[in-house]
């Protein structure tokens, strides 16, 4: 599965929009990304995932560039209880489940 | 969304002894599950690929003497950490994954807390 890279850490103030970027420069054709979210000392929570269309869903945007080598995660209107930890994982598609193999993720403050 | 429950929360057990931590999809059937370990302030690590009937995969650098998994039925996934000792406290998380889902979303359940004295 390819690499993805994420700042470590991101800060967003209550109400605005939250704009997680993740590099995955190295991903092929038949990779997926994946974005998760973990609150403090819980499991990861599902939020998104796309091919090469941007994706939107109740929770958030996926934004991936034409050349798939980047996406940005898009929260529109962020609230405390956002803030988490956000992994971007880029993965094959399996018909019986696959690895996630998670990175080090972006801590997002959401500040009132 | 599918639920998927662990038990138990927390765990307390003194050097030596093993603990065994449940994984239970409530509402759908999981052909595999996953269990990750995750220390404080680090991410998600994958243990190992568990699936319904066969042995579990272990990744490279995990015990399976260690780590024991069984995945005796569709619902049900077990973790039992031998002999545990205090480099073995940490946060335990499953996941598991619809066998008919359409995009394999993995479900985590809420994860236990693994304190060895």
């Amino acid at each position: 599965d390819a690499k993805t890279t994420q700042p470590p850490s991101m800060d967003c103030a209550e109400g605005r929009a939250a704009n997680l970027p993740c590099n995955h420069s190295t991903i092929s054709g038949n990779e997926y990304v994946y974005w998760y979210r973990q609150i403090h000392s819980q499991g990861p929570q599902y939020i998104i995932h796309g091919l090469k269309n941007n994706e939107t869903n109740e929770m958030a945007s996926l934004i991936i560039t034409e050349d798939r080598k980047s996406s940005t995660l898009i929260l529109p209107h962020a609230t405390l209880r956002d803030t988490a930890v956000y992994y971007c994982i880029v993965r094959l598609y399996y018909n019986q489940g696959g690895k996630l193999i998670f990175g080090q993720g972006t801590e997002l403050s959401v500040k009132p | 969304g599918a639920v998927v429950s662990q038990h138990p929360s927390r765990v307390i057990c003194k050097s030596g002894t093993s603990v065994k931590i449940e994984c239970r999809s409530l509402d759908f059937q999981a052909t595999t599950m996953f269990w990750y370990r995750q220390f404080p302030k680090k991410s998600l690590m994958l243990m190992a690929t568990s699936n319904e009937g066969s042995k579990a995969t272990y990744e490279q650098g995990v015990e399976k003497d260690k780590f024991l998994i069984n995945h005796a039925s569709l619902t049900l996934s077990t973790l039992t950490v031998t002999s545990a000792h205090p480099e073995d406290s940490s946060f335990y998380i499953c996941s598991a994954t619809p066998g008919l889902a359409v995009h394999n979303e993995q479900f985590f359940g809420p994860g236990t807390r693994l304190t060895v004295l």
